[in-house]
């Protein structure tokens, strides 16, 4: 079955360190996966898609098919990156399916 | 300013009552999602319409009921049958297409008196 796995509820890092988010993944086939976050007192919102290559606030993240993984990553965290995030795997269908999300606080 | 519209922010039940959470988007979607999020849980599928006047159950659909009449609206009822139903609930749209990224409204957050 398909199942998107987000191993930290809470990663809190310093203003300037660097970032990753896990996000690991079971599909049998070619998935597409994304990056929603929710910032406080605002709606969930796409962050990037694999598909799409791009960096979005210095976030990158690069589908590692071989260890099934789909890792949120930025070299240098600021404050206003404190946030809810969730990954999320297409099946190739209309629907999403999310990971349990985790909690990026990023400390002055 | 285009988006997805959902309403009320808050509601409360009564026990053996049911309630409907109004979604409507103006973005000229063909599918419409409904999901509960619950803490630690992230997001669960409840309901999905890929089109007017059609509608898939999703992993949690027990106790919810939905319809499509209008390609804009997608209204969630939380009946009585729903055992646990104090949650937050998410609605969104996409195109019809695979793999298309999902908009999601501000959501809707019911309790039980």
């Amino acid at each position: 079955a398909q199942r998107v796995t987000q191993p930290e509820k809470l990663l809190s890092v310093f203003k300037g360190a660097p970032v990753e988010l896990k996000c690991n993944y079971s599909y049998s086939g070619s998935p597409e996966l994304f990056w929603y976050v929710q910032y406080s007192r605002q709606r969930l919102q796409l962050l990037l898609r694999h598909i799409s290559r791009e960096s979005i606030k210095g976030f990158t993240a690069d589908l590692n098919k071989g260890e099934t993984s789909f890792h949120l990553k930025k070299p240098f965290a600021q404050e206003e990156d404190s946030a809810m995030y969730y990954c999320a795997l297409s099946d190739n269908t209309d629907k999403l399916i999310f990971g349990t999300g985790t909690r990026l606080q990023v400390f002055p | 300013d285009g988006g997805i519209t959902q309403s009320p922010k808050y509601l409360f039940r009564k026990e053996g009552q049911n309630v409907t959470l109004s979604c409507e988007q103006n973005l000229n979607h063909d599918a419409m999602y409904w999901y509960r999020q619950d803490p630690g849980q992230g997001l669960r599928l409840i309901y999905y319409s890929q089109i007017v006047n059609d509608f898939q159950k999703g992993d949690i659909a027990e106790g919810y009921s939905v319809s499509r009449e209008k390609k804009e609206s997608f209204p969630l009822t939380v009946t009585s049958a729903q055992k646990n139903p104090t949650a937050f609930y998410l609605c969104a749209s996409s195109r019809t297409a695979s793999n298309q990224p999902q908009h999601f409204g501000d959501g809707t957050r019911l309790s039980i008196l």
